[in-house]
């Protein structure tokens, strides 16, 4: 696609549900990247995907968080047990693979927990 | 670990004015420094990258320096719009996964 998609825009769901967010990236983008914003902070970083597998899952904050692109284009991060704590805007990003990096940000998964 | 910090949190000028956001980042051992702009509600918009063998980079109305040495970028805004308001973020691209690592942002207002 032209740019970076991400759906749902937005979710609401209650303490304790499973949540899977999803990732489309540009058409071609070897590099993909998961990011959460909390209110009035940057992005921080959560997982890198080249190509099909995780390079570095580094920021996963623990084992309640996963993230799958397993064919090597869209990815869903997957959040189990949601806690309200996980209240955030979920931001991806993909980028060629290759060059001076520079990142294609989606618009954004704000998802809320109840 | 990589650490950014911008300064103003906040920002509010009178348009025309030029203005100085700056960032300073804890590790040198970047690969490139981004600016990106975020309106309210939304995704990043990249502004500029200044790659580490680079002391700045124009678009525009915007210029972005770094130094390395020192851990230091700034973003000059020449003859601020009200169009220009939004938080601008920085990030320093390192690590093997090339990953940002974001400040907080500055949150920019330009009043008419």
């Amino acid at each position: 696609g032209a740019g970076v998609s991400q759906t749902p825009s937005n979710k609401v769901t209650e303490k304790g549900k499973y949540v899977e967010l999803r990732c489309d990236p540009i058409s071609g983008h070897t590099a993909l990247y998961w990011y959460r914003q909390s209110l009035g902070q940057g992005p921080e970083f959560l997982i890198y995907f080249q190509g099909t597998g995780a390079a570095d899952d580094s920021g996963l904050p623990n084992d309640r968080f996963f993230a799958v692109r397993p064919e090597g284009s869209v990815s869903t991060l997957k959040i189990q047990r949601t806690e309200r704590g996980d209240s955030a805007v979920y931001l991806c990003a993909s980028h060629t693979g290759s060059g001076a990096n520079v990142l294609t940000f989606g618009a954004g998964s704000r998802l809320t927990v109840l | 670990k990589q650490e950014v910090t911008q300064i103003p949190a906040a920002l509010s000028v009178p348009e025309g004015e030029n203005l100085v956001l700056n960032c300073s980042f804890t590790d040198s051992a970047i690969y490139n420094l981004q600016w990106f702009r975020q309106d309210p509600g939304k995704g990043l918009t990249s502004l500029l990258l200044i790659q580490s063998s680079q002391r700045e980079q124009t678009s525009g109305r915007l210029n972005a320096s770094l130094d390395k040495s020192s851990g230091r970028s700034t973003l000059y805004i020449a003859a601020s719009q009200p169009g220009d308001s939004a938080t601008y973020l920085c990030a320093a691209i390192s690590g093997s996964a090339r990953q940002l690592t974001f400040g907080s942002g500055t949150q920019l207002t330009v009043l008419p």
